[in-house]
């Protein structure tokens, strides 16, 4: 089975300070894994995957993540947050490589501080 | 990149009328969509996958005969909403897939009064 923790629900740091969103996850195959954000009331935006490449994924926008088998883990960062940044994210498993049925994490909702 | 567009991009009716929401891969075909719905600060919840050519696939929970899926064509897939209560208000969000990856629309913002 697979599934996918997201650690804090809400994270809030200070404009130009590093940000951080941490994702768990369980999985029986190796995964694809990916960071979705998503704007008020608008759609989703991936920002970036991970599919059995390089294990430090670079994304859109200054974002990037590293995927570590050991720790199971997947967490987003961005050196240095901007106020455009603030808006919910999600982490997301896919069991295949293929766009079968996917796994949403709960979402953390990021928050910019002037 | 793939595009994938919702109409309409939010709807207002009265309880007891249906209500369709369209999803559109505009550049691209998709034999399979899915559909999600999500409450206010919540994650997104998939209610089905729609496959072309045949009868969606309905995650436990969700009633197939009151969220109806057609999937006609390798670019449009529709949910029908029928007879709609408050408590069906929500987002709903569709996605088309292209090799590893799902494209997702805009959203179509669902009240019902």
């Amino acid at each position: 089975a697979q599934s996918v923790t997201q650690l804090d629900s809400h994270v809030s740091v200070s404009e130009g300070t590093p940000v951080l969103l941490r994702c768990n996850y369980s999985s029986s195959y190796s995964p694809s894994l990916f960071w979705y954000v998503q704007h008020p009331n608008k759609g989703l935006q991936l920002l970036l995957k991970y599919t059995s490449a390089a294990t430090l994924v670079k994304g859109i926008n200054g974002f990037e993540a590293e995927f570590k088998k050991s720790e199971t883990s997947f967490h987003l960062t961005k050196p240095s947050a901007h106020m455009s940044d603030a808006a919910e994210y999600f982490c997301v498993v896919s069991p295949y490589s293929s766009a079968s049925k996917i796994i949403f994490g709960s979402g953390t909702r990021l928050s910019i501080r002037p | 990149g793939a595009v994938v567009s919702q109409h309409p991009s939010w709807v207002i009716c009265k309880s007891g009328t249906s209500v369709k929401i369209e999803c559109r891969s505009l550049d691209f075909q998709a034999t399979t969509m899915f559909w999600y719905r999500q409450f206010p600060k919540q994650s997104l919840m998939l209610m089905a996958t729609s496959n072309e050519g045949s009868k969606a696939t309905y995650e436990q929970g969700v009633e197939k005969d009151k969220f109806l899926i057609n999937h006609a064509s390798l670019t449009l897939s529709t949910l029908t909403v029928t007879s709609a209560h408050p408590e069906d208000s929500s987002f709903y969000i569709c996605s088309a897939s292209v090799r590893d990856e799902q494209f997702f629309g805009p959203g179509t913002r669902l009240t019902v009064l």
